[in-house]
């Protein structure tokens, strides 16, 4: 059982705008940075966003994240077949002393 | 440009022991927190083990306390973990990972390509 929590698959259409969220509490998400990530089978994870909503060079900008409160959102618009992966939240737990990943989700571009 | 490369995965038995080692270059080593995450057959991401910069602190995950260190050679630019101990539950590809935070991890921003662990008799 994670700590974050994030929906096990979400899908849409080529083209169209998806949503993955990550719900935690006040020792995690709501008093750190949250970072996403993206992982294609075999091979090494590639940070999406850090900072709650900042993108690392060259991640293109149909990449986007927020954050309210205990819980954060990634955002993924103009949909490709390139982007079917597993997305991973994470972020730091206070109370834990320990880096927490959502369970991940699986995007599928249908 | 950064690069990570890590090394030392293996077949152990259970109870042995494996040290994975990582060597990274392309940037000022000692400035970064380091940390491994391993990802179990069919599971998700798992954090293992942190340090800071300096490797004065250092945070492991509950299930490998008392059983894993993380250390780090600035003078080498290298990563470790030392696993004793091992179980079937530690079997996974295990992800050298540079971090953008100093004392705390804050954001994995580089990872290798990782090294497959497999405890088994």
């Amino acid at each position: 059982q994670s700590v974050l929590t994030q929906p096990p698959s979400v899908s849409a259409a080529p083209g169209q705008k998806v949503t993955i969220s990550c719900s935690g509490g006040s020792s995690n998400i709501g008093n750190n940075y949250v970072s996403w990530y993206q992982h294609l089978p075999e091979t090494a994870p590639k940070l999406l966003i850090y900072d709650d909503n900042k993108r690392p060079s060259g991640i293109p900008d149909r990449f986007s994240g927020s954050k309210s409160g205990a819980s954060a959102t990634l955002g993924i618009t103009g949909l490709q077949t390139g982007d079917e992966a597993d997305y991973y939240c994470g972020t730091w737990d206070t109370s834990l002393t320990a880096v927490v990943f959502g369970g991940g989700t699986k995007l599928t571009v249908l | 440009e950064v690069q990570v490369v890590e090394s030392g995965g293996g077949l152990v038995q259970p109870g042995g022991s494996l040290r994975l080692s990582c060597v990274l270059s392309g940037f000022h080593f000692s400035s970064y927190a380091m940390s491994w995450v391993r990802q179990a057959p069919g599971k998700g991401l798992q954090w293992v083990s942190s340090i800071s910069g300096s490797g004065g602190a250092t945070y492991h995950t509950d299930s490998v306390k008392g059983r894993f260190t993380i250390s780090r050679d600035n003078s080498k630019n290298t990563l470790y973990l030392q696993m004793n101990s091992l179980r079937a539950e530690d079997t996974a590809v295990y992800f050298c990972v540079k971090d953008t935070g100093f004392v705390l991890p804050a954001a994995a921003s580089h990872w290798g390509q990782g090294t497959l662990v497999t405890v088994s008799s």
